[in-house]
């Protein structure tokens, strides 16, 4: 396997454009996680999910924040309209279950300027 | 201002020493607990797991310690190498909802 994959590596967007982020978790896995990479704020959960459903959001900052996982291969994360203040390193992991190691992604760099 | 952000605390060793890297968790529910290697440009690393019915756990040079009564947990790295120069993350993990949260991280920084 791959890996899990996300895109793009690097995304710089004017402040107010909309941002989706990709990723494709290894196949297989049931959880998905997205985290966000700040000097600020370390590594901070933003979403997971399981099974597709989404089980916890109460780590994305605003509505501005969106993210789904239509099928078990693919999850966006959505940023509308972006601002400054979002620019960090997203990342996206999964997992086949509870209390199985989390593998990532490379991350994408967004510079929202 | 911008430039201020999370003073990660750092662990400066010499090459061919052991370094102790120690976290604090928060969630007394949590079960499962997972140290992490994130090297510049890259998303973090696996490096070793422990459940929460085992005190220790030990890899290839690396041993992870847990405590529960104070919530405490260790990782042990023998003979340091300049190769193991990252940011180390501790996380921890529930059984009953999956969620895996991280802590700040520590720098490690081997002098050759």
């Amino acid at each position: 396997d791959a890996g899990v994959i996300q895109s793009p590596r690097h995304e710089v967007t004017e402040m107010g454009q909309e941002v989706t982020l990709r990723c494709k978790p290894i196949s297989g896995h049931d959880y998905l996680f997205w985290y966000r990479q700040t000097m600020m704020r370390g590594l901070e959960l933003l979403i997971y999910f399981n099974n597709n459903v989404p089980i916890d959001d109460s780590g994305m900052p605003e509505d501005r924040f969106s993210a789904k996982m239509p099928n078990a291969s693919f999850s966006t994360l959505k940023i509308q309209p972006s601002e400054p203040r979002d620019s960090a390193v997203y990342f996206c992991a999964s997992t086949s279950g509870v209390r199985t190691e989390a593998f990532f992604g490379q991350g994408t760099r967004l510079t929202v300027v | 201002g911008e430039n201020v952000g999370l003073h990660l605390p750092t662990l400066s060793v010499q090459e061919g020493d052991n370094s102790i890297i120690n976290c604090a968790y928060s969630n007394s529910a949590s079960d499962y607990f997972i140290w992490y290697k994130q090297e510049s440009g890259k998303g973090p690393q696996f490096i070793i797991d422990i459940r929460s019915n085992m005190d220790k756990r030990q890899g290839q040079r690396v041993t992870v310690l847990l405590n529960k009564t104070v919530k405490h947990l260790s990782l042990q790295i023998a003979a340091t190498q300049p190769g193991d120069s990252a940011v180390y993350f501790c996380a921890e993990s529930s059984s009953n909802t999956g969620k895996l949260i991280f802590g700040q991280g520590t720098t490690l920084q081997v002098k050759p």
